[in-house]
């Protein structure tokens, strides 16, 4: 039963242009909500976060938004950039005294120049 | 400079032999976790720790085994047990469990059958 799910395997954006990787969830327990972008053969690293109190946050040419009712979150990167090519997880997490995430399978995206 | 620490980065495993996977943290995190990725999934939980000396399974925990005997340690054994064991392990750590910190990840260990 996979509870988050990136539909989308591949995305292949114009460098300069928006790079929107989308992640719907199943459990309505989830209330954080996290991206994380990843190298091959390296772990991967933590870009933003977003809690379920909150339906948009912002760091730099990261914006996460958060859509309760659809059980939908996006990631908008703006303006994209080479470096920005890398693999994207969503990751959720219930508020149950732990931090258990549970991941999507990942977005590979590719920034065209 | 903080960080978490996997080795080794490459380990082979003969058939029916224990190999012990290494996590070192100086971030001084309370938490610590395994994560297994295999091609075209995502992460998946085998064992979680939030506190030292105390640990718990994650979603596929059947062959592995861990300890945490100290904060800055979590080390993985993959059994014999573990039928499929070729895969990337990855380690994290976040601050402490409930937090709604990130977490934050090694480079992983690349697991592969002799």
């Amino acid at each position: 039963d996979q509870q988050v799910k990136q539909n989308s395997p591949s995305l292949s954006v114009q460098e300069g242009r928006i790079s929107i990787l989308n992640c719907d969830y199943t459990n309505s327990m989830f209330d954080y909500f996290l991206w994380y972008k990843k190298y091959p053969a390296e772990g991967p690293t933590f870009l933003i976060s977003i809690s379920s109190i909150k339906d948009k946050n912002e760091d730099g040419r990261f914006t996460v938004f958060l859509n309760k009712s659809a059980k939908h979150l996006s990631l908008h990167i703006v303006p994209s950039q080479p470096g920005d090519s890398a693999v994207y997880f969503c990751a959720a997490s219930e508020f149950r005294g732990n931090e258990k995430l549970t991941f999507g399978t990942g977005t590979r995206l590719t920034i065209i120049p | 400079d903080g960080g978490i620490t996997q080795s080794p980065k490459y380990l082979f495993r003969k058939e029916g032999q224990n190999v012990t996977l290494s996590c070192e943290q100086n971030l001084n995190h309370d938490a610590m976790y395994w994560y297994r990725q295999d091609p075209g999934q995502g992460l998946r939980l085998i064992y979680y720790s939030q506190i030292v000396n105390d640990f718990q399974k994650g979603d596929i925990a059947e062959g592995y085994s861990v300890s945490r005997e100290k904060k800055e340690s979590f080390p993985l054994t993959v059994t014999s047990a573990q039928k499929n064991p070729t895969a990337f392990y990855l380690c994290a750590s976040s601050i402490r469990g409930g937090s709604n910190q990130p977490q934050h990840f090694g480079d992983g260990t690349r697991l592969s059958i002799l």
